[in-house]
């Protein structure tokens, strides 16, 4: 298992601003995910960074609205770029653990972001 | 695109009587994963089935798996107010290892002491 903190845990924006939100495992992973849970719905994956690689983007999400770093194997950066009242929500890094093929994921406690 | 449904939707129940909440799923999985969330905070993972387990057991925990329904359904016996929070299911894809998560929509239970 990890221990996953973000930072923010939340913040209150005004539209059009942007908001980098922070995510830092304490053991070294190769592979960190962004999620978005909007207000009382599931979570959704936004992508998946790998270190010393390009962040893959799922469906409906593109880089220009969410850009990703991830500079080192225990450190993962998500901007939220240009934001709107719609981008209000939850967002959450995780990693993952498993052996024999199984994995299992850990999630940070998440940044709640308002955009007002 | 949500993989799963879940119902119920809300369950109110008192403490010490058992919950059961059921997902459904639509494509080939290699496991399913049950994780809680309490008060829109960070997931806590509780169990992974794996796609060729019928049962598995945690504490006052008990996952089925029907592969051929393609349903899992999570139970919790003498449930505690601290039971009360949001369960999701969650798959990965048949063929897939890890990584992407694709999570139900979420059962809010509520346990009164």
């Amino acid at each position: 298992s990890a221990v996953i903190s973000q930072k923010p845990s939340r913040d209150i924006c005004q539209r059009g601003t942007s908001l980098t939100i922070q995510c830092q495992v304490d053991s070294q992973v190769t592979m960190m995910f962004w999620y978005r849970q909007q207000p009382g719905q599931s979570l959704t994956l936004i992508a998946t960074a790998n270190q010393g690689s390009e962040a893959t983007y799922e469906s409906g999400f593109v880089i220009d609205k969410f850009p990703i770093s991830r500079p080192n194997l225990t450190f993962s950066t998500l901007t939220v770029s240009n934001m709107s009242p719609e981008d209000s929500s939850i967002y959450l890094c995780s990693v993952e653990f498993g052996t024999g093929g199984f994995y299992e994921q850990y999630f940070g406690p998440g940044t709640r972001l308002t955009v007002t | 695109s949500q993989q799963g449904e879940e119902d119920p939707q809300a369950l109110s129940i008192q403490e010490g009587e058992n919950a059961t909440m059921n997902c459904s799923y639509k494509t080939s999985i290699n496991n399913l994963q049950w994780y809680r969330q309490n008060s829109g905070r960070g997931l806590v993972h509780l169990i992974l089935i794996r796609s060729n387990e019928r049962e598995k057991h945690s504490g006052r925990l008990r996952v089925t798996l029907d592969t051929s329904k393609k349903s899992s359904s999570l139970l919790i016996t003498a449930s505690r107010a601290a039971d009360t929070a949001s369960y999701f299911c969650a798959t990965v894809a048949f063929g897939n290892q890890g990584g992407k998560l694709i999570f139900g929509q979420g059962t809010e239970l509520s346990v009164k002491p």
